[in-house]
């Protein structure tokens, strides 16, 4: 059973504040890692995707990913109200009969106050 | 471009009842997936296609929920019969190929509460 975990929330941080969201997976040979955000009664969005380790900048978000200890974060700057939702970490299947399929954490709550 | 569309976006229905959701992917993407997503968890799958072959549908319920996609476009799931358990949003999402890496696109889903 594949496992994703992410850091337990809910996540609250002021205006113009950074957010770090981290999310850690069990199955070594996932290659590509998505980012989705949900808002409350919504379907998830896809925001951001990494394939390689090191920094993926896209505006006002950064995916870092780290393959040797499995790890990856999303890192919002300028924390914005707009941004309060449930951000979903989803690691990719990359071989085997399970090729393609995403595996969904239970997400972080991130609260931006004003 | 249309995003994926599904309907209903509601469905109340009392246990042990039918149900069907409909989903029409986004044009020219083969691969179509449906997921199911209970309140406070991640989406998880239920079933991919790859154009109107099953690809994997090793979590699906196959005693009551089945899935088709006759002509490699738009897709129907169906449970029968309903259990509460099966209260949740179903999801479907498409991607141009199979495989990874693959982004995936998210319709608005379908909110099913089982009385």
């Amino acid at each position: 059973q594949k496992e994703v975990e992410q850091n337990s929330g809910p996540l609250s941080v002021p205006e113009g504040a950074i957010a770090s969201l981290n999310c850690t997976y069990s199955d070594r040979g996932s290659q590509s890692f998505f980012w989705y955000r949900q808002y409350s009664g919504k379907s998830p969005e896809l925001i951001m995707s990494i394939y390689s380790n090191g920094d993926k900048e896209d505006g006002r978000f950064t995916a870092q990913l780290n393959k040797a200890s499995q790890y990856v974060s999303l890192l919002i700057r300028d924390s914005q109200p707009s941004d309060s939702a449930t951000y979903l970490c989803a690691p990719q299947a990359d071989r085997g009969s399970t090729l393609g399929r995403l595996y969904f954490g239970r997400g972080t709550q991130l609260t931006v106050w004003p | 471009e249309a995003g994926v569309a599904q309907s209903p976006r509601y469905k109340i229905i009392e246990k042990r009842q039918s149900v069907a959701f409909w989903c029409n992917p986004i044009s020219g993407h083969a691969t179509l997936y449906w997921y199911q997503q209970i309140l406070g968890q991640g989406p998880k799958l239920l079933i991919q296609f790859q154009n109107n072959g099953v690809v994997d549908d090793s979590q699906l319920p196959k005693d009551r929920f089945s899935a088709e996609r006759l002509k490699g476009v738009d897709s129907t799931l169906k449970i029968q019969p309903a259990k509460l358990e099966d209260s949740a949003v179903y999801l479907c999402a498409s991607s141009f190929l199979s495989g990874s890496p693959h982004e995936q696109y998210f319709g608005p889903g379908t909110r099913l509460t089982v009385t």
